[in-house]
């Protein structure tokens, strides 16, 4: 199994900060990555597809780079409706993995 | 709009067998794959496995001896039987749509194992 891990698990920030998440693979896994936002008691909710493919109706402010083993997820300034838990998914290979998730809180 | 929507008891007896039905609405069910996934209470996110229109499966080796998925196009939804439950498999259960990344999730449904 692909082991995906990020950091940090907890992000404490402002409005308006440029906030960047890292998440990194045990092995290359090209760019099959996926970034999903969560907030309590929702399904996750899909942001970037393709490491760095923006989903449709997804805001601007969101953007993801990356490529192999190391990926990141910016929000270049965050809004009040940011506040949330973020999770990275690999879909390179069976098993699909997602790392253990950032907590951005104020 | 696609939409997924859960289905089945929230309370399931140790031992016994968890069963799920996620209904497609919106959209066609056919020529996608579509996943189970669940969640314990403040925990992370676990694929449990996938199904294709085919009825092609991949499970998550971790449950594998335990997972059956199966998938009926004419009533537009797929559902999960997970065997010999324990606490361990109390969460919430989603199913999604693999595009390949999870584009449409449902609502989620919380199982709670307990006598």
């Amino acid at each position: 199994d692909i082991q995906m891990t990020q950091s940090p698990s907890t992000l404490s920030a402002s409005v308006g900060d440029r906030v960047t998440i890292t998440c990194r693979a045990s092995q290359s896994i090209s760019d099959w990555l996926a970034w999903y936002q969560q907030k309590p008691g929702k399904a996750p909710k899909l942001l970037i597809y393709r490491a760095s493919s923006l989903e449709s109706g997804v805001p601007s402010r969101f953007s993801g780079s990356g490529s192999g083993t190391e990926f990141t997820l910016t929000i270049s300034s965050l809004q009040p409706d940011d506040f949330a838990s973020y999770y990275c998914q690999q879909y390179n290979s069976y098993p699909r993995t997602f790392g253990p998730g950032t907590k951005v809180d104020i | 709009q696609v939409q997924l929507q859960e289905s089945g008891p929230g309370l399931v007896r140790p031992s016994e067998t968890l069963s799920l039905t996620c209904t497609v609405s919106g959209g066609s069910i056919s020529d996608y794959s579509w996943s189970w996934i669940r969640q314990p209470a403040g925990k992370g996110l676990e694929w449990i496995g996938r199904i294709y229109t085919s009825g092609n499966t991949n499970y998550n080796p971790s449950l594998k001896s335990r997972v059956t998925m199966s998938l009926d196009t004419s009533k537009s939804h797929f559902s999960l039987q997970l065997t010999s439950v324990t606490a361990a498999d109390t969460a919430v259960y989603y199913c999604a749509r693999e595009t390949p990344s999870f584009d449409y999730w449902g609502q989620g449904t919380l199982v709670t194992v307990s006598s």
